[in-house]
């Protein structure tokens, strides 16, 4: 079946420009999550995503970074006022409800801020 | 809290020999415990998981990880190693703390050389 996809898988933006990446998750898995990876910082949690549950924003590296995941299913990381430290990899996963089953990874949108 | 420390940025082994990628963890409560593979340009994949049942795990690809909560390990294993195993290894716990969101936390990550 299909796994879970994410757009665009490369994004090149200048510095105090918006972005939007898009997440679509596997069919029925409850459960979304947003990491993020980088050289410097490895991979970090950035928000959580549990059916109609408030979501977990602990992870938000600063109040540009928001996201929203629609009718359950699909999700979208805006990024306000892009800087170069937020040039990364940026991964979306998704789960069965159970927290402790395995999180399905997306191949990641690259986004590079010059 | 949890953490997740993989000691070995890089491991280089010749094909044929015995793959070993070490992780420790910090858990407070028992841990839930993966291993994520990532070959360039794609995303992340699970080798195998730890989740409270048997403390040898097997995995894909011929991987296996034994959990020792003495030592609070959960290292990586191959017996033999292929060329296309050369990729980056992620150790992970799972997030069990108030909330149980079961987020990963990741280690630096290890990336594996395979020489012919």
């Amino acid at each position: 079946g299909a796994g879970v996809s994410q757009s665009p898988s490369n994004k090149v933006t200048e510095k105090g420009k918006d972005v939007e990446l898009r997440c679509d998750p596997i069919s029925g898995h409850t459960a979304l999550y947003w990491y993020r990876q980088s050289l410097g910082q490895g991979l970090e949690f950035l928000i959580y995503f549990q059916g109609n549950s408030a979501p977990d924003k602990s992870g938000l590296p600063s109040d540009r970074f928001s996201a929203e995941r629609t009718g359950g299913s699909v999700s979208t990381l805006t990024i306000q006022r892009t800087q170069q430290e937020d040039s990364a990899v940026y991964l979306c996963a998704s789960s069965p409800s159970d927290t402790y089953n395995e999180q399905f990874f997306g191949p990641g949108t690259r986004l590079t801020v010059l | 809290a949890q953490s997740v420390t993989q000691l070995g940025s890089h491991v280089s082994v010749s094909e044929g020999a015995l793959v070993l990628l070490r992780c420790n963890y910090s858990s407070s409560v028992p841990p839930y415990l993966f291993w994520y593979v990532q070959y360039p340009n794609q995303g992340l994949q699970l080798l195998l998981k730890y989740t409270s049942a048997a403390t040898l795990v097997k995995g894909i690809n011929g991987f296996e990880a034994e959990f020792k909560k003495s030592e609070t390990s959960f290292h990586l294993t191959k017996p033999s190693a292929h060329m296309s195993d050369a990729a980056e290894y992620f150790c992970a716990v799972s997030d069990r703390g108030s909330g149980n969101t079961g987020k990963l936390i990741f280690g630096q990550g290890t990336t594996l050389q395979v020489k012919p």
